[in-house]
């Protein structure tokens, strides 16, 4: 079964820095994986979305890379802002057939001005 | 503007009321699922929905219901609540079995 972790479980820098957020799972059978923003007591923002025949994908100031073989995703954070204060999830499509897409527990960034 | 809508956002309810959430995508999707999310556990899915008059089993089905008689409607039942199915609930849609996947704002229910 497919398991998704993201260490660290939360993360504070202070505004300006460069940062990258990790994800690992465990079965490098999957379809893509997507990266998502869940603001307090808020829904699920999709951020990127990577195909397993990509390496990386890149949206404004957020980089995604994929190693498949390793099992192995960063979203790499230019420039932080306050603003960028979230948790941040990992996600993986997985299973033929069921297509589920498996979730890891997410890292909590806190941005400090 | 594309999205995905629930209703209600908030809810208190006794046990054994029964009680649906709403889920309305005006995207076109195929696809739809509802998670729940609790603290320490992260996202599980409940129940999801290839198609109209499709769907299947997720992660933690049990205590919960869902139909899918329209494409852009996805409830979910809740037959006879319990306190342990209080949680946020987050229903989701996308395009094809591993398409980008969109979620609704979430539906905070207690069950007392």
């Amino acid at each position: 079964k497919q398991e998704v972790t993201q260490i660290p479980a939360a993360l504070s820098v202070p505004e300006g820095e460069n940062l990258v957020l990790n994800c690992s799972f465990t079965d490098s059978a999957i379809y893509n994986l997507q990266w998502f923003r869940q603001d307090p007591g808020k829904g699920l923002t999709s951020l990127l979305l990577i195909q397993s025949s990509q390496r990386e994908q890149t949206s404004g100031r957020l980089n995604a890379s994929l190693d498949k073989s390793s099992g192995r995703s960063t979203l790499y954070i230019a420039a932080s802002q306050p603003g960028d204060s979230a948790t941040y999830l990992c996600a993986v499509y997985s299973g033929a057939g069921s297509y589920q897409l498996t979730f890891g527990k997410g890292t909590k960034l806190s941005v400090i001005p | 503007e594309a999205q995905v809508t629930q209703n209600p956002r908030y809810l208190i309810t006794v046990t054994g009321k029964k009680l649906t959430v709403t889920c309305s995508q005006n995207m076109n999707h195929e696809y739809m699922s509802w998670y729940r999310q609790d603290p320490g556990l992260g996202l599980r899915q409940i129940y999801y929905s290839m198609n109209v008059e499709v769907t299947d089993k997720g992660d933690v089905p049990e205590g919960y219901k869902v139909s899918r008689k329209e494409k852009r409607n996805f409830p979910l039942i809740l037959e006879s609540p319990s306190p342990n199915q209080t949680s946020l609930y987050f229903c989701a849609s996308r395009t094809g079995a591993v398409g980008e996947q969109y979620f609704g704002p979430g539906t905070r229910l207690t069950v007392t």
